[in-house]
């Protein structure tokens, strides 16, 4: 069975890290680009960051840039994104999901998610 | 960046009914050298992950009902529910993979009359 499982959330104070990772099993990891998607309970879907198949090249919404870093383990079937420099607006529930090769955008597999809170 | 508008933001529709959802991208998502539309759909049900509903914008996804389908070109699409079941009920969201940075909808919430 494809399959994404995220960890890592939790409860963390503004300008804290926090880093989440995403166990990828059924498929081939290294054939997929990933990608991290959040979401405001309540609101809408919000792209954060990509990652190519070999973790070369990457790309982050403007909003997470230089405070997040999205990386991959192939070895380990795992997508992992570091987060830093935490703030109030990045409290959301995040998914990863998979790229649905070779559209290089839509994503056809996604994960349950994992909350981030960040509050004092 | 490319801003998604959906319309209407909800819609109530009978059981058996037609449902559709309008999307509009702010500048054109189709892509020349393969003359696709770098549009995609989903289906998100409450306290559920997003689904994969249609990806190059009419392009349904494995298992999808074909009861639903996708279209449109260049800047407006169209997500159209042909009989509305009550399993349809959910939120529904256009994303557009023309440029980064990928762009959502605001979502369109579909619901039964």
């Amino acid at each position: 069975e494809v399959q994404l499982v995220e960890s890592g959330g939790g409860l963390v104070q503004p300008g804290g890290s926090l880093r989440l990772s995403c166990a990828a099993s059924g498929f081939i990891f290294n054939d997929y680009w990933m990608h991290w998607v959040r979401q405001v309970p309540g609101k809408g879907l919000v792209w954060v960051s990509r990652i190519d198949t070999d973790g070369s090249g990457t790309t982050y919404a403007d909003s997470v840039k230089g405070r997040f870093t999205v990386s991959r383990d192939n070895a380990k079937n795992t997508l992992y994104l570091q987060m830093n420099s935490l703030r109030a607006e990045d409290t959301a529930l995040y998914y990863c999901a998979r790229d649905r090769s070779p559209t290089m955008g839509s994503m056809d597999v996604w994960g349950r998610g994992t909350t981030v809170t960040v509050s004092s | 960046d490319i801003v998604m508008t959906q319309s209407p933001d909800s819609l109530a529709v009978s059981l058996g009914e037609r449902a559709t959802i309008n999307c509009k991208s702010s500048q054109t998502v189709l892509y020349s050298p393969n003359n696709k539309n770098c549009l995609a759909w989903y289906q998100q049900k409450p306290g559920q992950p997003p689904k994969l509903l249609f990806y190059w914008a009419s392009s349904r996804e494995s298992g999808v009902p074909d009861r639903f389908s996708g279209s449109g070109s260049g800047t407006d699409f169209t997500l159209t529910i042909s009989t509305l079941q009550a399993e349809d009920v959910a939120v529904y969201y256009c994303q557009q993979y023309y440029s980064m940075p990928w762009t959502f909808g605001q979502g369109t919430k579909v619901e039964i009359k």
